[in-house]
This record gives C-alpha cells, sequence and structure tokens, in this order.
C-alpha cells in the first residue's frame, strides 16, 4: 500500500525550531519529487517547500530562509528543517507524493505544528 | 505572484450539478488540478491534467480549463460530495492553490 506517515510536529515557542519528518512506504521514493503543504486552523491549503528527485529545493517567499526541505532516499524520509518559527506558522504539515503533470497524488495523514508562547 | 480565485461557497441540490469556478490569468495555459478535502480528512486529487479522473474518482466528477478560468463540475451531486475544493497549478517552480470553495449540498 502507498502511504505517507508524518511525524515530529508539536508545540513550539515563537522563535524555535522542529524538524518534521514523513515516512514514505509502498513506492520507489527516489522516482518521485515531494511537497510540503500546510493549513492553517480554518483556511485553505498553501505550498510550504519542494524537493525534487535531484535534490532541487524550491520555497515560497513565506518561508524562504527558514525552512529547509530535504529527503534521505535510503531511509524513504522526507523532512522539513523549521527554524525561526513565528504564530502564523501553526498550521497542520501535509507531505504529499508528486507525479510529474498529475499533481500531488498521494498525501499523508498529517502532523500539527503550533506556534505559541 | 500568481493567483488563482474561486467563490468561497457553492450551494447545489442533491441531484443536480454544481460547477466551482478557479479563475487565474491565463490559467488555460496551464494545468490545472482539482482536490477534495472533506472535515479532519487530508486532500484528494479528483482532477488532473484539466480533466482527467484518477482511479477511483467517480464519473460524475468533470474538468475544463480555457481562457482565465477552470472549471470543476459534479453531475448529479451527492450528499457525500459535500467538502471543501481546492484548485492548484504551477507558475514556474511556484505551486498555487486557489483559495477553496466549500460546496454544501442542501
Amino acid at each position: 500500500e502507498v502511504q505517507l506517515v508524518e511525524s515530529g510536529g508539536g508545540l513550539v515557542q515563537p522563535g524555535g525550531s522542529l524538524r518534521l519528518s514523513c515516512a514514505a512506504s509502498g513506492f520507489t521514493f527516489s522516482n518521485y519529487d515531494m511537497h510540503w503543504v500546510r493549513q492553517a486552523p480554518g483556511k485553505g491549503l498553501e505550498w510550504v517547500s519542494t524537493i525534487g528527485t535531484a535534490g532541487d529545493t524550491y520555497y515560497p517567499g513565506s518561508v524562504k530562509g527558514r525552512f529547509t526541505i530535504s529527503r534521505e532516499n535510503a531511509q524513504n524520509s522526507l523532512y522539513l528543517q523549521m527554524n525561526s518559527l513565528r504564530v502564523g506558522d501553526t498550521a497542520v504539515y501535509y507531505c504529499a507524493r508528486v507525479r510529474t503533470t498529475v499533481g500531488m497524488d498521494v498525501w499523508g495523514q498529517g502532523t500539527t505544528v503550533t506556534v505559541s508562547s | 505572484s500568481y493567483e488563482l480565485t474561486q467563490p468561497p461557497s457553492v450551494s447545489v441540490s442533491p441531484g443536480q450539478t454544481a460547477s466551482i469556478t478557479c479563475s487565474g490569468e491565463k490559467v488555460g495555459d496551464k494545468y490545472a488540478r482539482w482536490y477534495q478535502q472533506k472535515p479532519g480528512q487530508s486532500p484528494v486529487l479528483v482532477i488532473y491534467q484539466d480533466s482527467k479522473r484518477p482511479s477511483g474518482i467517480p464519473e460524475r466528477f468533470s474538468g475544463s480549463n480555457s481562457g482565465n478560468t477552470a472549471t470543476l463540475t459534479i453531475s448529479g451531486t451527492q450528499a457525500m460530495d459535500e467538502a471543501d475544493y481546492y484548485c492548484q497549478t504551477w507558475d514556474s517552480t511556484t505551486v498555487v492553490f486557489g483559495g477553496g470553495t466549500k460546496l454544501t449540498v442542501l
């Protein structure tokens, strides 16, 4: 079964750091680009970062310089290092598999990040 | 930066046709995708490449994309289709989501 399972969420103070993980199974992880997408409480979906199969990375302006996406293909794992966290980063964070020209065809269940003092 | 605009809400009676629009500059020149998200659940891809359905998505879901508007159409809407729907495309290396539309079946 194709599956993505996120972990690492929690409560952190403003200015703090957190590292999210996404464990992939049931497919050849190294063959796929991967996204992180977040959803603030009661709000819509927001793209957070992308990593390509070659390790190329992309970010929106809202997180660039603070968040770092990475992957470890040998471990079938995706990561998101989040530094200098802000209250506005509070959200459910999803990892998603990307099929080229198709889109995000597999999503994890999400992990909740709460930034609060 | 590129933006996609969706109506915040759409209502439809059971059995009728629901249409959800997604407006963006020359969005017809890009591929549009649509995701369905029910309360407490992760999003699910329902339309890709403007009008194609992934395996397992009912035939009542269809899509089109031309000019400045992409449209998701649900024919014979059922109560189980009540959800939030998000359009999505790419602009250069940026992933762009619409703000989402809450579909109410009443």
